[in-house]
């Protein structure tokens, strides 16, 4: 049975300092792998998706790559803002067409 | 519109009332997915639809929780005999690509579910 972890659950730092987030999956058997935001009380946006073919992909500031031997994913945020304040969950997509995620990691940018 | 919608936002029902939850995909996506999300964790996959086959229902928790999608557009998650332990957050996702290699799903806001 897949399972996914990301870690650490929540993460505070400073404007203006460069975020990393870390995702891990059990099954290396994956179609895909993609991130996602979610804001308190909000549905999830997609940030990016990321083919098992593929090793990253970057839109803006964000940057996402995949190790799919190592079962591991990274998201990085570029000079993080107060808006990035938020919880982000990464999914992968094995057999199946379900999405199985992660307990996501709360994210806080001070000002 | 433009996105994944659904319906009621949000959702209080006493326990063992039967509830029904809408999810209007975005238009001429095939697949339609719903998960289930507990405060403070990741949503769960409950099942999914390829246009009105419901092709995967392993993550329904019980017998008390039934979908279905009779047109393949519009589908309706209904639980019944609500219990305390369904309160969540209650989501559904579209698809355009059953096969292949982009298969983003697209998700909507959500039903916040309350069992009191």
């Amino acid at each position: 049975k897949q399972e996914v972890t990301q870690i650490p659950a929540a993460l505070s730092v400073p404007e203006g300092e460069n975020l990393v987030l870390n995702c891990s999956f059990t099954d290396s058997a994956i179609y895909n792998l993609q991130w996602f935001r979610q804001d308190p009380g909000k549905g999830l946006t997609s940030l990016l998706l990321i083919q098992s073919s593929q090793r990253e992909q970057t839109s803006g500031r964000l940057n996402a790559s995949l190790d799919k031997s190592s079962g591991r994913s990274t998201l990085y945020i570029a000079a993080s803002q107060p808006g990035d304040s938020a919880t982000y969950l990464c999914a992968v997509r094995a057999a199946g067409n379900k999405l199985t995620f992660g307990g996501g990691t709360r994210v806080l940018v001070k000002p | 519109g433009a996105g994944v919608s659904q319906s009621p936002r949000y959702k209080v029902a006493k326990r063992g009332q039967d509830v029904a939850l809408r999810c209007d995909p975005i238009s001429g996506h095939v697949s339609l997915f719903w998960y289930q999300q507990a405060l403070g964790q990741g949503p769960e996959f409950l099942t999914y639809f390829q246009n009105e086959a419901q092709l995967d229902k392993s993550g329904l928790p019980s017998d008390r929780f039934f979908a279905e999608r009779p047109e393949g557009s519009v589908s309706t998650l209904k639980i019944q005999r609500t219990q305390q332990e369904d309160s969540a957050v209650y989501l559904c996702a579209s698809s355009l690509v059953v096969r292949g290699e982009y298969n983003e799903q697209f998700f909507g806001p959500g039903t916040r579910l309350t069992v009191l």
